[in-house]
């Protein structure tokens, strides 16, 4: 079964800094790959997806991602960080199995704090 | 608009009182998912369906039911509730691609209490 590692829990930024969470991931072929983000209150909403191609993914509110292979890693970025960006970051797998298909796999979450 | 809606949204029940939460999403969406988030836990994935009649357990089912009677709905179900059940539950869907979930879109969320 495929795995989701976000290894940082909270991180704190100065607003107008840059942003980089980390996201590996386990599974033994290339699996499809999110990242969504939960405002508080409110429920999840995708900010990009990678499935095949290019390897660097843009995404709403200024949002990237580049998906490394070699180190099982789909990092989310943001060159300029907004105080309402503020909210919980989730990096999530599928397989692809091409014919049947487990469910959607979570990690645990990046609490983003912005500093003014 | 498209959306998925979930309902209640806010509960709070008793040990052993059966409840049914309800999601209904108005793509046409084939895959639909619930998950329930806790504190330190993320989400978890409770029971999933890739269509009509075909569902399956994901990683935390044990205390749960769900059904896929219609495309569009996909009810959760505690048969009899406990505390640890205490949770905020999200209901999602998606179009299958290859075989797999693609973009899911979320309800928003019910937040179940369990005296």
């Amino acid at each position: 079964a495929q795995s989701v590692t976000q290894p940082d829990i909270h991180i704190t930024v100065s607003e107008g800094a840059s942003l980089e969470l980390r996201c590996n991931y386990s599974y033994g072929a290339t699996p499809y790959l999110f990242w969504y983000v939960q405002s508080p209150g409110q429920g999840l909403q995708l900010l990009l997806k990678y499935f095949s191609g290019d390897t660097l993914v843009q995404g709403i509110k200024g949002f990237e991602a580049e998906f490394k292979r070699s180190q099982s890693s789909f990092n989310l970025r943001k060159p300029s960080v907004h105080w309402s960006d503020a909210a919980e970051y989730f990096c999530a797998v599928a397989p692809y199995s091409g014919g049947g298909a487990d469910g959607l796999t979570f990690g645990k979450g990046t609490h983003l704090i912005i500093q003014p | 608009e498209a959306q998925v809606t979930q309902n209640p949204r806010y509960l709070i029940t008793v040990t052993g009182k059966k409840l049914t939460v309800t999601c209904s999403q108005n793509m046409n969406h084939e895959y639909m998912s619930w998950y329930r988030q806790d504190p330190g836990l993320g989400l978890r994935q409770i029971y999933y369906s890739m269509n009509v009649e075909v569902t399956d357990k994901g990683d935390v089912p044990e205390g749960y039911k769900v059904s896929r009677k219609e495309k569009r709905n996909f009810p959760l179900i505690l048969e009899s509730p406990s505390p640890n059940q205490t949770s905020l539950y999200f209901c999602a869907s998606s179009f299958l691609v290859q075989g797999g979930p693609g973009e899911l879109f979320f309800g928003e969320g019910s937040r179940l209490t369990v005296l």
